[in-house]
Order: C-alpha cells, then structure tokens, then sequence
C-alpha cells in the first residue's frame, strides 16, 4: 500500500523567512504533485514533477523531486501572508497505463505571520 | 477550456436521509472522474474512480455509491446517511493517457450530517 508522509503538519513562520516541507512516499510511483488549498475552499494545481531531478518553480514556491530518495520538497522563500494555506503533495499509485489515483499527504498547514 | 461544476455548495441533512451529489465537466470527452471526501479539513480519501460510463471502482467500503450515466456526469449518493459521512466532499476530473494526468478538482460540497 503506498503510503505518503508530510512534514512538518504544522509550520508557522514569519514573513521573509524560508522554510521546507518534506513529502516522503513508500513505492516507486510515475508523478508527484503539490496542491494548495484555502480554509474552506477547493484545491488548487500547484507542480507536476515526472521526473527525478525535476525542479519547478512558481514565484516563492519551489518544487523538486528525488525518486530515487522517494522525497520531493516544497521550499518556500522569504514568505509572505498570502502563502498562508494547507499545502498537500499527492502521489501517483500506479505505474504506467491510462488511469491513475493519487495518495494525498495528511496536508501541511503554513501561516505566515507579519 | 474545461470547467468543472459541483454543487451544492453546502448541504446540511438528518441522520438517515437520502443523498446525491452531483458533478459534471465541460469541455472534455471521456475524462477520468473521481469522488474524494476531506474530514474534519484535512488529508482526502479517494472514494470512488470513474474510467467510463458506467464504471466505478469503489476505494473504501462504506454506505456510498457512485454513479455516471453519462460520460461527463458523475453522481454520489446514499440511500441514509450517517454521521460519519459529514465532510468536505470533492469531484475531479483527470484526461487519461496524458502525461501529467493532473487531478482538477471542483468546488465542494460541504456535507454536514445531524
């Protein structure tokens, strides 16, 4: 069964900090993905990592992954409030072929604070 | 562009009465489509998986059901609800085959059981 691991559940930063959040999985799988969600609102595509050594980046967010470590990492630079989320890697549990479902992470939830 | 819809928004219903909630997707043809459910704002649990019309593979025994007839509808009912199936519940849509096979997800329904 795989199994994906978030840490930490909780962080809680300052603005202009930088802080890392670790996504941990249990089986080789094809795709990693990270989404952000809102208090009470839908998730939101964040990255789609495919491949080991991939990195992506979107403003203060960057995304890599290392398959070979099963780990992909959410670095986020000098924060600020409106990163303020729950953040949720999710990982693809099959291999190949045209379906596919994800095993999300129990979430990240990050307050930035002034 | 694709769009999905989810609706209600939020719904509140007594212990033992029926549900249906309702999903559909524009602007694509023969998507993959996927029922989740959030509890208490965190970690989601896929539910139910939809690769066609009529096709449904249920992840997690429970007084749920899925339903599509029709290639871009997907529909989750219960015949009585129990406390336990409060939550946030959301619809995705994925394209098979694609190379990122991204989950979009809608908007939810928030689910409160009394």
């Amino acid at each position: 069964e795989l199994k994906v691991e978030q840490n930490p559940l909780f962080l809680s930063m300052q603005e202009g900090k930088n802080y890392t959040i670790y996504c941990n999985y249990s089986t080789t799988s094809d795709r990693l993905y990270w989404y952000r969600q809102d208090p009470g609102k839908s998730l939101e595509s964040l990255f789609v990592l495919l491949s080991n050594g991939a990195v992506k980046q979107e403003g203060r967010l960057m995304a890599s992954l290392d398959t070979k470590a099963r780990l992909s990492t959410l670095h986020i630079t000098a924060a600020v409030h409106d990163l303020s989320a729950t953040y949720f890697c999710a990982v693809d549990g099959r291999r190949g072929g045209s379906n596919y479902k994800l095993t999300f992470g129990k979430g990240t939830l990050l307050t930035v604070n002034p | 562009s694709q769009t999905i819809h989810q609706w209600p928004a939020t719904l509140v219903q007594p212990v033992g009465s029926p549900l249906s909630l309702e999903c559909t997707v524009e602007g694509t043809s023969n998507p993959n489509l996927y029922w989740y459910r959030q509890a208490a704002g965190r970690g989601l649990q896929l539910l139910f998986y939809s690769v066609g019309i009529g096709q449904i593979s249920s992840e997690v025994p429970q007084n749920l059901s899925a339903s599509r007839p029709q290639d871009r509808q997907f529909i989750l009912s219960s015949k009585k609800l129990l406390l336990s199936d409060s939550g946030f519940y959301l619809c995705a849509w994925s394209v098979p085959g694609h190379r990122y096979a991204e989950a979009f997800f809608g908007q939810g329904t928030r689910l409160t059981v009394v």
